[in-house]
């Protein structure tokens, strides 16, 4: 079945050791989005992609970047993870045709960050 | 920026009850989205709705898009312990480049008492 894929589901990393969190997706979408979701709240949106083009959300810390080497991966980057950035990272697609009725979002099953 | 207020924040509601809850916008959106995360998981895409006034069902799952396109319910009919999850309302808004942003409510926490 087409899907998005998120590795690893839970990730443990020590305070300031970088972290990579990957996404892959079956579905060919144009999109891929990257959110970030701490306990009790809304997916917070971090960046997405467009095709190769990179849209970071204003108030996205420079501590978080990420990558998209092809169509079916996206990777998160956390340069210097702090105590705060504990969460469930979210990965998302969409068709991205600029036609409304296609622009529903996926989502991953999420990786579960936890900084010690 | 956009927001969205979505209530009720919980509910505890009887296995066979009916459950309702909605999300209000000050702002239009193009498309409403109704979202289920169980825990530990993402979301999950329930029910788009695309056109003002719009009302679509999914099996147990009833939604539909507010005239003014700035506000949408979910009911659900004959609540079972497997609702049990954080519903999440959220609007779309086209952001350029070709793709689109959602926005979410805070969501609504249900809990199905057997």
């Amino acid at each position: 079945d087409a899907m998005v894929i998120q590795n690893p589901r839970y990730q443990v990393t020590q305070f300031g050791k970088p972290v990579t969190l990957s996404c892959s997706q079956t579905l060919n979408h144009n999109v891929m989005y990257w959110y970030q979701q701490k306990s009790s709240q809304a997916p917070k949106l971090l960046f997405h992609y467009y095709d190769k083009d990179f849209n970071n959300e204003a108030d996205t810390p420079d501590n978080f970047q990420s990558r998209r080497p092809n169509t079916s991966f996206c990777f998160l980057d956390i340069r210097s993870p702090g105590l705060g950035d504990a969460a469930m990272y979210l990965c998302a697609t969409s068709r991205g045709s600029g036609n409304r009725e296609l622009d529903e979002q996926y989502f991953g099953p999420g990786t579960r960050l936890t900084v010690t | 920026g956009q927001q969205l207020n979505q209530s009720p924040q919980s509910m505890f509601i009887q296995e066979g009850e009916d459950v309702s809850m909605n999300c209000t916008s000050s702002s239009i959106f193009n498309t409403w989205l109704w979202y289920k995360q169980d825990p530990g998981e993402g979301p999950v895409l329930l029910i788009a709705l695309y056109k003002a006034g719009e009302l679509t069902s999914n099996g147990r799952l009833t939604a539909q898009f507010g005239i003014t396109r700035k506000d949408s319910f979910l009911n659900i009919s004959a609540s079972i312990p497997s609702d049990v999850g954080i519903y999440f309302c959220a609007g779309t808004a086209y952001s350029g480049a070709g793709s689109y942003q959602l926005t979410f409510g805070k969501g609504t926490k249900l809990s199905v008492i057997p």
